[in-house]
C-alpha cells in the first residue's frame, strides 16, 4: 500500500542554521509534491509545489528536491528563525491521473534563539 | 480576499447524533475539499466537491457524506456518530478540480464525540 514517511521525532536547530526535513515514500507515483505548514490549531499553509519532473524549487529562504529514483523529498529553510517553527506536511497526488492528495504525518521544526 | 471560513468552530456531540459542518470557500474557487485530522492518522483525505459534483472519494465509511451548493459553499455530514470521529475537520479550497492545484485550507471545526 502506498506509504508516506515523515520523520515523526521533532528537529531542533538553532537560528541561523538551515533545516532541513524529509518526505520518504514507497509505492507511489506522484505527479506531484508539495509542502505545507501547518501552525497549532490552524489549517495547513502551503508552501510549495513541485512536479514530478522538476529536480528542484526555490521560494525565498525555501528550497525542495524532488528524487522519484530515491522516491524522496527534502525540505530545505535556509537562515532559519523562531517564526518558522511549525509541523511540516509533505503531500502527494496525481498517481495514475488520479486526485486522491495524500499527506504525512509531518515533521514538527523548532528553531532555537 | 477573504480566506476560507469553517463554521462552527468548535463542537461537541454525543455517540448517535449526527452533525453538519460548513465551509464557505474563497470566492472565485469551485473545488472544496474535505479532510479529517487526527493525532493517529495524520491529514486523511475525506471527499473533493466541484462545481455542485463530488469528484473523488476518499476511504470513509458511507457515514460521510457531503454536498456543494451552486455558490460553491460546502457542507459536510456525519450521520451516527462514533467515538474514533473526534477529530479537526479540516476543508480547503482551490480554483479548479484535479491534481497538483494549491490548496487554501481553512482554519477547521474540532468535533469532539462523548
Amino acid at each position: 500500500s502506498q506509504k508516506i514517511e515523515q520523520n515523526s521525532e521533532a528537529l531542533n536547530i538553532q537560528e541561523g542554521k538551515t533545516a532541513t526535513l524529509t518526505c520518504n515514500y514507497t509505492n507511489y507515483s506522484p505527479a506531484y509534491l508539495q509542502w505545507y505548514r501547518q501552525d497549532p490549531g490552524r489549517g495547513p499553509v502551503f508552501l510549495l509545489l513541485i512536479r514530478e519532473n522538476e529536480k528542484e524549487k526555490r521560494k525565498e529562504r525555501l528550497k525542495v528536491t524532488f528524487d522519484t529514483t530515491l522516491k524522496q523529498s527534502l525540505f530545505h529553510i535556509t537562515a532559519s528563525q523562531p517564526a518558522d517553527s511549525a509541523t511540516y506536511l509533505c503531500a502527494l497526488d496525481g498517481a495514475g491521473g488520479s486526485y486522491i492528495p495524500t499527506f504525512g504525518r509531518g515533521t514538527s521544526l523548532i528553531v532555537h534563539p | 480576499k477573504a480566506g476560507v471560513t469553517q463554521t462552527p468552530r468548535y463542537l461537541i456531540k454525543t455517540r448517535g447524533q449526527q452533525v453538519t459542518l460548513s465551509c464557505s470557500p474563497i470566492s472565485g474557487h469551485r473545488s472544496v475539499s474535505w479532510y479529517q485530522q487526527t493525532p493517529g492518522q495524520g491529514l486523511q483525505f475525506l471527499f473533493e466537491y466541484f462545481s455542485e459534483t463530488q469528484r473523488n472519494k476518499g476511504n470513509f465509511p458511507g457515514r460521510f457524506s457531503g454536498r456543494q451548493f451552486s455558490n460553491s459553499r460546502s457542507e459536510m455530514n456525519v450521520s451516527t456518530l462514533e467515538l474514533g470521529d473526534s477529530a479537526l475537520y479540516l476543508c480547503a479550497s482551490s480554483v479548479t478540480s484535479g491534481s497538483g492545484n494549491e490548496q487554501f485550507f481553512g482554519p477547521g471545526t474540532r468535533l469532539t464525540v462523548l
